[in-house]
């Protein structure tokens, strides 16, 4: 079954940078009919969409609020995705997760499967 | 962005009841051309990642159980849990996918009365 698996907890002050991987199997990663998702999700609150990349062709799309200091990147040879989020501050403190989305429009690009999630603790 | 508003904020529900959650967008998720509400329903559980119950507003993701349903059009949507069970206890998000940034609600925590 498909499976998507992320690194550890991280901890990291003010002005850092953080890369967490998720790594998938189960299914097939380079597809032109998939994209990988990263969303956070601050403590009582609903998830927010980060940004996605596809292993097939290398595409990418940034959230507004990341699309100076985020970058996504995948390693096809281990299935594996990467989030590098750079110029960390307080609010950034969150549990990060990575999540399966279809591509195409009108199959819906809602997210079906998802990773464990990775906390992110950002202070001085 | 389309933003999503969810109603009531919690709720609490004796076993074996049932538990409305509304959501509502502030722009139709209906799309014309297939008829189709870009609406999605996810199950939170404490400290797990969201689930996919529900998809186009109304079909129930596999192996959801059949007492989750998904209703509406437009700008109201519900998701109803009948027969509530102890493993229900969760926060609910709606989430739409019609417009890019994809966007969810607020979440409606649902517990045990």
């Amino acid at each position: 079954q498909i499976q998507l698996y992320q690194s550890g907890s991280e901890v990291r002050k003010p002005g850092a940078s953080v890369k967490i991987s998720c790594k998938t199997s189960g299914h097939t990663f380079s597809t032109s009919e998939i994209r990988w998702n990263w969303l956070r999700q601050a403590p009582g609150q609903g998830p927010e969409w980060m940004g996605w990349i596809s292993a097939y062709n290398g595409e990418k799309s940034y959230g507004q609020d990341f699309k100076d200091r985020l970058s996504l990147t995948t390693d096809t040879s281990t299935k594996t995705v990467f989030m590098d989020l750079r110029g960390l501050t307080p609010d950034d403190t969150a549990v990060y997760y990575c999540a399966r989305q279809n591509s195409d429009f009108y199959k819906g690009r809602f997210f079906d499967f998802w990773g464990q999630g990775t906390l992110l603790s950002v202070s001085s | 962005d389309i933003v999503l508003t969810q109603s009531p904020a919690s709720l609490d529900v004796p076993l074996g009841e049932t538990a409305t959650i509304t959501c509502k967008s502030r722009q139709s998720l209906l799309y014309s051309s297939n008829n189709k509400n870009f609406l999605a329903w996810y199950q939170q559980r404490p400290g797990q990642p969201p689930k996919l119950l529900i998809y186009w507003a109304s079909t129930r993701d596999s192996g959801v159980p059949d007492r989750f349903s998904g209703r509406g059009s437009g700008t109201d949507f519900t998701l109803t849990i009948t027969s509530l069970a102890a493993e229900d206890v969760a926060v609910y998000f709606c989430q739409q996918y019609l417009d890019h940034p994809p966007t969810f609600g607020g979440g409606t925590k649902v517990q045990i009365k």
